[in-house]
């Protein structure tokens, strides 16, 4: 199986901060990771897919980066809203694996 | 618009079983491979099982592999998640989820406890 290794695994920020969530791969999935944010309660909002596509109807202050082993998920300009768990997916085989979330608190 | 919709969870004893199905709409089912995740009680995502379009390949992750079956009928529009031989570490919101993981349902609790 793939595995993703996920960090930090939380993050304490201000409203306004720039914010770099990083996920790595255990071999290379070319470009096929997701990220997403979850609430409590909720099910998982895609946010960024095939490494760096935003989903239609998210914010631009998310953006996402990387190819092969390594990605990134940026949040420029945190809002109160960002608040929540992120987590990195990969979907390169049937056998998909995710992170294991970062929460961003308030700092 | 794309939905799924899940049902079927609920509270089950250990080693009880449980069906699970997702109703989807708002695209042609019948194209996209389909999955199941399921996330435990303040827990991360955890993926469970696939099926492809016509139902010519099934996998599932070694927690559950023996125990459930993934099926699907693409002439209702459904996907089935047949759970068996439940144990309280299969307690979890379980979520259908589209392939690419471009469409999630909203999910369907499953509670295992005597």
């Amino acid at each position: 199986d793939i595995q993703m290794t996920q960090s930090p695994s939380t993050l304490s920020a201000f409203v306004g901060d720039r914010v770099t969530i990083t996920c790595r791969a255990s071999q290379s999935i070319n470009n096929w990771l997701a990220w997403y944010q979850q609430k409590p309660g909720k099910a998982p909002r895609l946010l960024i897919y095939k490494a760096s596509s935003l989903q239609s109807g998210v914010p631009s202050r998310f953006s996402g980066s990387g190819s092969g082993t390594e990605f990134t998920l940026i949040i420029t300009s945190l809002q109160i809203e960002d608040f929540a768990t992120y987590y990195c997916h990969q979907y390169k085989s049937f056998q998909w694996t995710f992170g294991q979330g970062t929460k961003v608190e308030i700092k | 618009e794309v939905q799924l919709v899940e049902s079927g969870g609920g509270l089950v004893k250990p080693g009880g079983s449980l069906r699970l199905s997702c109703s989807a709409s708002g695209f042609t089912f019948s194209n996209y491979n389909m999955n199941w995740v399921r996330q435990a009680p303040g827990k991360g995502l955890e993926w469970v099982s696939s099926i492809t379009t016509r139902s010519s390949f099934m996998y599932y992750a070694d927690s559950v592999q023996g125990r459930f079956i993934i099926s699907r009928d693409n002439a209702k529009n459904s996907l089935y998640l047949q759970m068996n031989s439940l144990r309280a570490e299969d307690t979890a919101v379980y979520y259908c989820v589209r392939e690419a993981a471009t469409a999630w349902g909203q999910g369907s609790l499953v509670t295992v406890s005597s």
